[in-house]
């Protein structure tokens, strides 16, 4: 299985702040990495998919680079619904597999 | 707008079969640009994928649960299901179907998950 581990593991940072999450693959993946947001008690989202194109209805300040094994979401400016985790995942090879996720905490 | 909305026991006992159904709406699952899945996420962890089925009723499993999981399709109710069997507290989870599309491998539309438990 291809491992995905994302960093940091926690964050604290203020509304306002540019924060910016990784997210590494054992092997290359090409472009095949997902980010999504997940809050409390909900079902993630989707935010980003093929490593940077932006999902519909979600807004702007949410960016994704990367490809082959070292990819990032940077947040430009925390709005306070930011404040979830986020889960990368790989759609490379079978099994697909998530990061462990990275919480995203109020300063 | 596209909704999932899983359904199914929420308490099942170690050994047996967990079964669950996700209705779809808005959406056909016979369209062939999705794969229909399941994930899953123990509490307080990470998320799992199980596995997808599509419309033509192939398969793809997670091999560390392959063993154990079936994932079917029934298009004159537009529903996917999940059974897993033999199951045992490590199963204990919130369980989420989602459609997935071809494309990008990237769920992008959920349903809001429903918890099963597994305990005598």
């Amino acid at each position: 299985d291809i491992q995905m581990t994302q960093s940091p593991s926690s964050l604290s940072a203020s509304i306002g702040d540019r924060v910016t999450i990784t997210c590494r693959a054992s092997q290359s993946i090409s472009s095949f990495l997902s980010w999504y947001q997940q809050r409390p008690g909900e079902a993630p989202k989707l935010l980003i998919y093929s490593a940077s194109t932006l999902q519909s209805g979600i807004p702007s300040r949410f960016s994704g680079s990367g490809s082959g094994t070292d990819f990032s979401l940077t947040i430009s400016s925390l709005y306070p619904e930011d404040f979830a985790t986020y889960f990368c995942q790989q759609s490379h090879s079978s099994p697909r597999t998530f990061g462990q996720g990275t919480k995203l905490e109020i300063k | 707008q596209v909704q999932l909305q899983e359904s199914g026991p929420g308490l099942v006992k170690p050994s047996e079969t967990l079964s669950l159904t996700c209705t779809v709406s808005g959406a056909s699952v016979t369209n062939g640009g999705y794969y229909w899945s399941w994930i899953r996420q123990p509490p307080g962890k990470g998320l799992e994928y199980i596995g997808y089925i599509y419309f033509t009723g192939s398969t793809n499993y997670n091999p560390s649960l392959k063993s154990r999981v079936t994932i079917s399709l029934d298009a004159s109710k537009n529903q996917f299901s999940l059974k897993l069997n033999s199951v045992t507290a490590a199963d204990t989870a919130m369980y989420f179907c989602a459609r997935d599309p071809r494309i990008s491998g990237a769920p992008s539309t959920w349903g809001q998950g429903t918890l099963v438990t597994v305990s005598a």
